[in-house]
């Protein structure tokens, strides 16, 4: 069946960066969007941004511009968001999400990856 | 403006409806997007597109949109429809997604 496992929780310190990884299955990489979002504690969703699997392009919401790349392999059919200057804010769970379109809903979500920064 | 508004919660009975509705100036422009979200657990897809339902997803879920506002409505609420809702869409250029801030649901 269609899946996105993510990798495992982590822990970084204040100004470290993460590398999170988002590995789909039960479908092919390139026929939809991803999208990453955030979750800070006892919060709301928040979108980071958004890759074209087939193309590698990439759209990031302003907030996050300039920290944050994601990338994919489509030889593993893994996607990957790295944040990079980390701030004890950006604690939290981060999500990977697909869908068919760019402004589409999201119809398969990874099961989380928790994030905690500390100094 | 480039935002979604929610209202914080919303409280039935079982039995009764609920309306969950999401405003914003951007909403005519683009479709609308309804989750749910479980504690510990990660959102699911409701509907799609303003008004269409997931094959998987109950008949007592519908949703709506008339001008600035989009609507998530709960036919029959049963305690397990407690949870936090959320809509999504875009900004006015379509060129963002954006989330609304979220509905607690309680039953």
């Amino acid at each position: 069946q269609v899946q996105l496992v993510q990798s495992g929780a982590e822990v970084r310190k204040t100004g470290a960066s993460v590398n999170v990884s988002c590995k789909a299955s039960g479908y092919s990489l390139s026929t939809h969007y991803m999208h990453w979002v955030r979750q800070a504690p006892g919060q709301g969703l928040e979108w980071m941004g958004i890759t074209n699997p087939k193309n590698g392009k990439t759209s990031y919401a302003q907030k996050f511009q300039g920290r944050v790349s994601m990338t994919r392999d489509t030889s593993t059919s893994t996607v990957y968001m790295e944040l990079t200057s980390l701030r004890s804010d950006d604690t939290g769970v981060y999500y990977c999400a697909r869908a068919p379109k760019d402004t589409e809903g999201m119809d398969v979500w990874g099961q989380g990856t928790p994030v905690i920064v500390s100094s | 403006s480039s935002e979604l508004t929610q209202p914080p919660s919303v409280s039935v009975s079982p039995g009764q409806t609920a309306r969950i509705t999401c405003s914003g100036d951007a909403v005519p422009k683009h479709f609308t997007y309804w989750y749910r979200q479980r504690p510990g657990q990660a959102p699911v897809l409701l509907i799609d597109k303003d008004v269409q339902r997931p094959s998987e997803i109950p008949e007592r879920f519908s949703g709506s949109a008339s001008g600035t506002t989009a609507t998530l409505t709960i036919s029959g609420v049963q305690p397990e429809d407690e949870a936090d809702y959320y809509c999504q869409g875009a900004d006015s250029t379509g060129s963002y997604t954006l989330f609304g801030g979220g509905t607690k649901l309680t039953v």
